[in-house]
């Protein structure tokens, strides 16, 4: 068990420039949840996998927001027209839920810090 | 709708002894499951203990318990025996039966002291 991995830690870019995040989940977890996270709020869901079938999409993804995982592993976050409020942190979770219960834990990776100038 | 509601922003406890991070929620669904997780500086987000809605007792994970009273809708995280090491930021989470997203509340920062 090698944990969720994210790439990059960290990302610097300029306003209107577009950015890409991976995820890569615990290997045999099917389930794949991408959050946001302000300074000073807690995670915000933003959308999640099953396998490589997007579920869920929050109403905080707007267009610009683009989630994939092609053949259901790694996923990709990608954000087009970066704009100064898309600076977070941006967290990646995978989970193997036993059927439709409350008690689904998941696995956090370390997330990638976007800070767009 | 479900809510998480994290009263204290910032939390201080001497090394050894004992702190209680409050949490209260809201929910209609009659099935839910409340969560505690820690995230250090470094970011990641650390499962620390569940309580289901239906559990008899109390949920406990070593130097974790939950202190879940479910009529007052509040699932306090109880930390004994503090230790330099649990200064970190503290979340209560909850998700419903009938949901697979799991909401957070705003966190509480615990500093230990020596």
């Amino acid at each position: 068990d090698t944990g969720v991995s994210q790439d990059p830690r960290h990302k610097i870019t300029k306003r209107g420039q577009n950015v890409t995040f991976r995820c890569d989940p615990i290997s045999e977890h099917n389930r794949l949840y991408w959050y946001r996270q302000t300074l000073g709020q807690g995670p915000e869901f933003l959308t999640y996998f099953q396998n490589e079938a997007q579920l869920e999409k929050s109403r905080l993804l707007s267009d610009r927001f683009s989630a994939e995982r092609p053949k259901g592993s790694f996923s990709t976050l990608e954000i087009q027209r970066t704009e100064q409020g898309d600076s977070a942190m941006y967290l990646c979770a995978s989970s193997s839920p036993r059927g439709r219960r409350p008690n689904e834990k998941l696995f956090f990776g370390s997330g990638t810090q976007l800070s767009v100038l | 709708a479900q809510k998480i509601t994290q009263t204290q922003p910032g939390m201080f406890v001497q090394e050894k002894e004992a702190v209680t991070l409050d949490c209260t929620y809201d929910t209609s669904d009659p099935s839910y499951g409340l969560f505690w997780y820690k995230q250090p500086s470094s970011g990641e987000m650390i499962f620390l203990i569940y309580q289901g809605s239906y559990d008899q007792q109390n949920a406990t994970e070593g130097r974790y318990s939950l202190n879940f009273q479910k009529a007052r809708k509040s699932a306090n995280l109880v930390i004994s025996a503090s230790q330099l090491g649990d200064s970190a930021m503290y979340f209560c989470a909850m998700r419903g039966d009938n949901t697979d997203k799991l909401i957070f509340g705003t966190g509480t920062r615990l500093q230990v002291f020596p």
